[in-house]
């Protein structure tokens, strides 16, 4: 089955524990984003990839880090969570690279708790 | 730079009843647009897109939208609401040909009564 899946689904943690989240998508997709999700503010793009070690940051990347050394994977990392880092967060991929050959394909989400 | 307007964060509607939910972009170059569903604990799964031709837009589970490049509108319609369809609804915009950047509108939440 194709899909996009991220782990964990949730997860508690206090400031300054380093994390990562994973994403793996197995429809070899060249483009790879992840994104957070906050009430009313929709969805904003932290980072994105065009392709194995192709990174670019999106609208809100302070706190994060992310790498592409394999085609499927895609993890996001945060050093040092703080508080304001509390959200839902989506990772997507695509197999067109201007979005319209294919739509994005959605992970189902990681609801990240920093306290 | 692009940008999306939801006007309504909240919608209601009568089973049965239309459903309507309005988006207005901006883009400085000709965009691709596109409607998402979050259903509760998932992910976003894509209703419907335009990319370029006919600008009325069928997509799944009965919903439409049209395109309109002078209102910079991209509404989203089904003519008669299903309880299936209470959902949180995306708009959002990529810059077309040599976009690779999504924006998102805030997004509506559709409750539907019976």
């Amino acid at each position: 089955e194709a899909q996009v899946t991220q782990n964990p689904r949730y997860l508690i943690t206090v400031t300054g524990k380093k994390l990562t989240v994973t994403c793996s998508q197995n429809m070899n997709h060249e483009y790879m984003s992840w994104y957070r999700q906050d009430p009313g503010l929709g969805l904003r793009q932290i980072y994105y990839s065009m392709n194995v070690e192709v990174t670019d940051k999106g609208d809100v990347p302070e706190g994060y880090k992310v790498s592409r050394k394999e085609k499927r994977n895609f993890p996001l990392i945060l050093e040092s969570p703080s508080p304001n880092q509390t959200s839902l967060y989506f990772c997507a991929s695509s197999l067109g690279l201007d979005l319209a050959g294919g739509a994005l394909h959605f992970g189902n989400g990681t609801r990240l708790t920093v306290t | 730079a692009q940008s999306v307007t939801q006007l309504g964060s909240h919608v209601s509607v009568s089973e049965g009843a239309l459903v309507l939910l309005r988006c207005n972009y901006s883009s400085s170059v000709p965009p691709y647009l596109f409607w998402y569903v979050q259903y509760p604990n998932q992910g976003l799964q894509l209703l419907l897109k335009y990319t370029t031709g006919a600008t009325l837009v069928k997509g799944i589970n009965g919903f439409e939208a049209e395109f309109k490049k002078s209102e910079t509108s991209f509404h989203l319609t089904k003519p008669s609401a299903h309880m299936s369809d209470a959902a949180e609804y995306f708009c959002a915009v990529s810059r077309g040909a040599a976009g690779n950047k999504l924006t998102f509108g805030g997004g509506t939440r559709v409750l539907v009564k019976p």
